[in-house]
């Protein structure tokens, strides 16, 4: 079955330093969300990503979309405190369901 | 918010005891689907209901059953509670099934003892 990968599963960063996760799918996907949980809460939408190559941006946050539409990455730029949680990567693939990654938990310190 | 309500936010049940929780979708939404997330990991797939009918499922046991109502509000049952069904179960909505941003509720945290 389909499987989404994410890397890395924990990061710890200073406050203003940059953060990557990255995220692989066993399959070709139709398309990619990423969401964001944070400690006690649910997951929240971020964004979908669709076109292969595709690169969208929120503020501070830029997203990727590989071009065998097969992997993704979120960067933040300058992290802030507000940025601790967990981000996922869902995967959907025709005729399937989103398929979430395990998740990378960003930790900040101040 | 999402406007997804899901009940009750807790409780505790013993193995092989029975267990239903409820959600009610965002306002428009046709769709629902639930998932459960073991600590530390990611939502897992369980099932979704589309207009009152069942529209995909998981790697779930038939003992983990559904349903949606005609006001699209959904129904989690699972039966014969196993020690590993301890998770948080989170119901989300959405307007289209197969496709779109997921709305999720604030969840029902799960202790099997």
């Amino acid at each position: 079955g389909q499987q989404v990968m994410q890397i890395p599963q924990y990061q710890h960063v200073q406050e203003g330093e940059d953060f990557t996760t990255y995220c692989n799918s066993s399959t070709t996907l139709s398309n990619i969300q990423w969401y964001k949980q944070r400690p006690g809460g649910h997951p929240v939408f971020l964004i979908q990503l669709v076109k292969s190559g595709e690169v969208k941006k929120q503020k501070r946050l830029t997203f990727q979309f590989g071009e065998a539409k097969k992997n993704s990455s979120l960067h933040i730029t300058a992290t802030q405190t507000t940025d601790v949680g967990t981000y996922f990567c869902a995967g959907e693939t025709s005729g399937s369901r989103l398929t979430f990654g395990e998740g990378t938990q960003l930790t900040v310190n101040p | 918010e999402t406007g997804v309500t899901q009940s009750p936010t807790h409780l505790i049940k013993t193995r092989g005891q029975q267990v239903t929780l409820r959600c009610s979708s965002q306002s428009g939404h046709n769709t629902v689907s639930w998932y459960q997330q073991a600590l530390g990991q990611g939502p897992q797939f369980i099932f979704q209901y589309y207009r009152e009918e069942e529209n995909g499922r998981g790697n779930f046991p038939p003992r983990f059953s559904g349903l949606q109502f005609p006001n699209y509000s959904s129904e989690l049952n699972v039966n014969a509670l196993e020690l590993d069904d301890s998770a948080l179960y989170l119901c989300a909505s959405s307007f289209l099934a197969n496709t779109g941003e997921l709305f999720f509720g604030e969840g029902s945290r799960l202790t099997v003892l």
